[in-house]
């Protein structure tokens, strides 16, 4: 099995800053690699695709990188709505899809 | 527009079974893969079971094989979960997801549905 570890397990920071979460893959994905945001009590939202696609409707200061083992998410300037907790996803073993454990951003 | 409901979650005690329903709506439903994919209490998403659009096809996490059946009715464009043998390690919120097929073959979740909670518990 893939497994997907994120880091930091959390951070704290502030509204304007510029936020990189990462996620690695325990063997090799290709880009294969879907992240997503989800905040309190609700479903988690698709918002890059295939390592670097924006989903439609995701504002672009969301980005990713990546390929291989490790990627990266990155939020440019950090805006209220994005506190929330970002999850990485593997779909390179299809199907058997594995998820990072999650990166919470916090109001520093 | 694209509607995921999911419903049949609540209180069980262990070794006991329980059914989830998705109801779909806004899209066609036949045409694409479904998973199954739960949190549990302050936990990340786990992925569980999988199957194709067609119901020719499932998979399973290990942690659930043998005591999960995903099954589905296109003809009522629902989704379901057939939980025997419950844990209590098993008590999470559980969603549906649509699996979108980026250019054809890159798996995406794109559409979840609010989710149910089964809590698993003597």
């Amino acid at each position: 099995d893939i497994q997907m570890t994120q880091s930091p397990s959390s951070l704290s920071a502030s509204v304007g800053d510029r936020v990189t979460i990462t996620c690695r893959a325990s063997q090799s994905i290709d880009r294969y690699l879907n992240w997503y945001q989800q905040k309190p009590g609700k479903a988690p939202k698709l918002l890059i695709y295939a390592a670097s696609s924006l989903q439609s409707g995701v504002p672009s200061r969301f980005s990713g990188s990546g390929s291989g083992t490790d990627f990266t998410l990155t939020i440019s300037t950090l805006q209220p709505e994005d506190f929330a907790t970002y999850c990485c996803q593997q779909t390179y073993s299809t199907p058997g899809y594995s998820f990072g454990q999650g990166t919470k951003v916090e109001i520093k | 527009e694209v509607q995921l409901v999911e419903s049949g979650g609540g209180l069980v005690e262990p070794g006991g079974s329980l059914r989830l329903s998705c109801a779909a709506s806004g899209f066609t439903f036949s045409t694409y893969n479904m998973n199954w994919v739960r949190q549990a209490p302050g936990k990340g998403l786990e992925w569980v079971s999988y199957i194709r659009s067609g119901s020719n096809y499932t998979y399973y996490a290990d942690s659930v094989k043998g005591r999960f059946t995903i099954s589905r009715d296109n003809a009522k464009s629902s989704l379901y979960l057939q939980m025997n043998s419950l844990r209590a390690d098993d008590t999470a919120v559980y969603y549906c997801a649509r699996e979108r097929l980026v250019w054809g073959s890159w798996p995406t979740f794109d559409y979840w549905g609010q989710g149910t909670l089964v809590t698993v518990s003597s």
